[in-house]
């Protein structure tokens, strides 16, 4: 079945490190990719996202690619901060059913400074 | 501007007790509305969903049940609570239509049961 596949957490990194956190996923047909972050005590709110595949999806100093080769979205970013903090989501959207999204487990991110 | 609520925002209730969260949707009309669960430590599950007044559709087997008796609103209810049904409650929204629209959530709900 259709599903997400996320890096275990928690990661803990010092600020201005470098940042990867894995996602590959299974699905039939062509998915929507999405990564949503989850700040403490918070719903989640939509970070990026890409439609198809070879798109790259930023926002916020974040960048993901969609790679059909490989069936991995992975969430980058140049130099965390402190304010990034937070448990990020991968997800997958299928284009029938309502458009449901399939979440990954989360990862947690712990930036020190 | 479309915004979402939930209310209400913590919940303590003992095992067995009833259930009724709701989540309403104000700015936008015919929207797809979800419920999603995450326990604590683990990921976000799909409960249900809605394409339509009175149209819900189930994703896992359970003790929880959804209902939408009107265009923006989306109940989630049980008849009796179980332990395993504590968790952090999100409600979520999308356009209608449109294969790429991303989802927006709710603030949540942190229900406990005892």
């Amino acid at each position: 079945g259709d599903s997400v596949t996320q890096m275990e957490g928690p990661v803990t990194l010092s600020e201005e490190a470098f940042l990867t956190i894995n996602c590959t996923y299974t699905a039939t047909g062509y998915p929507s990719l999405f990564w949503y972050v989850q700040y403490p005590g918070e719903g989640l709110q939509l970070l990026l996202k890409a439609t198809k595949a070879d798109d790259k999806g930023s926002n916020k100093g974040f960048e993901a690619t969609y790679r059909k080769e490989t069936t991995s979205f992975h969430l980058e970013k140049g130099s965390v901060q402190v304010s990034d903090s937070a448990v990020y989501f991968c997800a997958l959207k299928l284009n029938n059913q309502g458009g449901k999204l399939i979440f990954g487990q989360g990862t947690e991110l712990s930036v020190k400074p | 501007s479309q915004t979402i609520h939930q209310w209400p925002a913590t919940l303590v209730q003992p095992v067995g007790s009833p259930l009724s969260l709701e989540c309403t949707v104000e700015g936008t009309s015919n929207p797809n509305l979800y419920w999603y669960r995450q326990a604590a430590g683990r990921g976000l599950q799909l409960l249900f969903y809605s394409v339509g007044i009175g149209q819900i559709s189930s994703e896992v087997p359970q003790n929880l049940s959804a209902s939408r008796p009107q265009d923006r609103q989306f109940i989630l209810s049980s008849k009796k609570l179980l332990l395993s049904d504590s968790g952090f409650y999100l409600c979520a929204w999308s356009s209608w239509g449109g294969a790429y629209n991303e989802q927006f959530f709710g603030p949540g709900t942190r229900l406990t049961v005892l």
